[in-house]
């Protein structure tokens, strides 16, 4: 089946310190893969996306995530957290067969700490 | 994203009762779509609409019913409430002329608590 892992439910990292959520998919159809943020009370927000062209894709607030077709992964990474980035990561992928439709892992819960 | 409203906020509601959610957006995007938010379980759809005249069933639409007013409109209707449908429920869109595969768009969810 088409899906993605977070395989950690919690990450807890100090500020400053650099960051990294999860994510693994499944090798069968597309890897299209996105990463969206969760702030408490507040609906996904969009992060990053990758589709195809460089392993290496930028998005907001600092946050970039490197594609790596070998270990199927798709880690959402940044240099140096802040407390404000304390908030619920969900990776998901588009699932072929037709449309726009998202399969969304569990979701990571980030907590960074003074 | 203010762009994407849904009403009510929250909705404490009883076992049997109909109860109606609504999502409205100005973003102009063609593509609508229903999701529920579990703890543990992530994000699951329940129903899309790629246009007024189009909807689909996700993977978890029995219970649940939906209703694509306008192209700026999509609407969630449980029939008859249960306990276990007691979850965090999100509305998105999406523009399908976006080039490649476009990003979903989410409103603020509402909180559904089934008595």
């Amino acid at each position: 089946a088409q899906s993605v892992a977070q395989p950690e439910d919690q990450v807890n990292v100090a500020e400053g310190n650099p960051l990294t959520v999860k994510c693994t998919y499944s090798v069968s159809g597309n890897p299209y893969l996105f990463w969206y943020v969760q702030y408490p009370n507040r609906g996904l927000q969009f992060l990053l996306k990758y589709i195809t062209g460089d392993n290496l894709v930028k998005g907001s607030y600092g946050f970039e995530a490197e594609f790596n077709k070998s270990q199927t992964s798709f880690h959402l990474k940044k240099p140096s957290a802040l407390v404000s980035d304390s908030a619920l990561y969900f990776c998901a992928r588009i699932l072929t067969g037709g449309g726009n439709k998202l399969t969304f892992g569990t979701g990571t819960q980030l907590k960074v700490e003074l | 994203d203010a762009d994407v409203t849904q009403t009510p906020r929250n909705r404490i509601t009883k076992t049997g009762k109909r109860i109606m959610l609504e999502c409205s957006q100005t973003k102009g995007h063609d593509r609508m779509y229903w999701y529920r938010q579990d703890p543990g379980l992530g994000l699951r759809l329940i129903y899309y609409s790629f246009d007024v005249k189009d909807i689909n069933k996700g993977e978890i639409s029995d219970g649940y019913s939906v209703s694509r007013q306008a192209q700026a409109k999509f609407s969630l209707s449980l029939e008859s409430a249960i306990p276990n449908q007691t979850a965090l429920y999100f509305c998105a869109t999406s523009d399908s002329r976006t080039a490649g595969w476009e990003t979903q768009y989410f409103g603020p969810g509402t909180r559904l608590l089934v008595l």
